[in-house]
């Protein structure tokens, strides 16, 4: 089992322009979630889904869409990126209420 | 909204102590509490959980407490190595919320 993929790595962005951050997992996880996670302020929700059809937002959502058509992918776009959107962002799938949360290995994101 | 503290100061102890660390929260009271370890440029890695009618999880040189009067959970660590160098964030989960809040995480440093 791969676990949570997330793509790209690494990211460098002009102020405007918008992308997609991609996370898939192959655990047939229901839940599904987006966090940034910035010096000192730990890791933020950004979006969550508990399944195909069914998002809502976190703590942190301004400037983030967020769709969930398949149970295995939670893409997560910028609309116009910032610079305060610059984080390391991880993608995270599990069970909340029996086991804890597996996590991608993040995408570094600069805006510049 | 639901807050959890760690303690941003990094730990540093010898090679062989018990590393503790503690997690407050505030507000709601969480069903299920998680710990995670985190290291440089990593996603975090699930290490333990605890439900809200257990006392004391074990697992290797790893004990997790929860006291609900307190609202606060302690992470040891016992005969620390340096390889346990690493930070420790906590995590909760409410009865009915399908969400894990994050806590900022607490850097352990254990010297040789």
């Amino acid at each position: 089992n791969a676990g949570v993929t997330q793509t790209p790595k690494f990211q460098v962005l002009k102020t405007g322009q918008s992308m997609t951050l991609q996370c898939a997992q192959d655990m047939n996880h229901e839940y599904m979630s987006w966090y940034r996670q910035d010096p000192g302020m730990g890791l933020r929700l950004i979006h969550y889904s508990v399944g195909a059809g069914i998002t809502d937002q976190g703590e942190v959502p301004n400037g983030y869409n967020v769709s969930r058509s398949t149970t295995e992918d939670f893409p997560l776009r910028l609309l116009s990126a910032a610079p305060s959107q610059t984080s390391v962002y991880f993608c995270a799938s599990g069970r909340p209420n029996q086991e804890g949360a597996f996590f991608g290995q993040g995408t570094r994101l600069t805006v510049v | 909204s639901q807050k959890i503290e760690q303690n941003s100061e990094a730990l540093n102890i010898q090679e062989g102590k018990t590393a503790t660390l503690t997690c407050n929260y505030t507000n709601y009271s969480p069903a299920y509490l998680q710990w995670y370890r985190q290291d440089p440029g990593r996603g975090p890695v699930f290490l333990l959980l605890i439900r809200e009618n257990e006392k004391e999880k074990r697992k290797e040189r790893l004990k997790v407490t929860f006291d609900t009067t307190l609202k606060q959970s302690l992470f040891h660590i016992t005969a620390s190595q340096p390889a346990d160098s690493a930070t420790y964030l906590c995590a909760l989960v409410r009865y009915n919320f399908n969400k894990f809040y994050f806590g900022s995480g607490t850097k352990l440093n254990v010297k040789p």
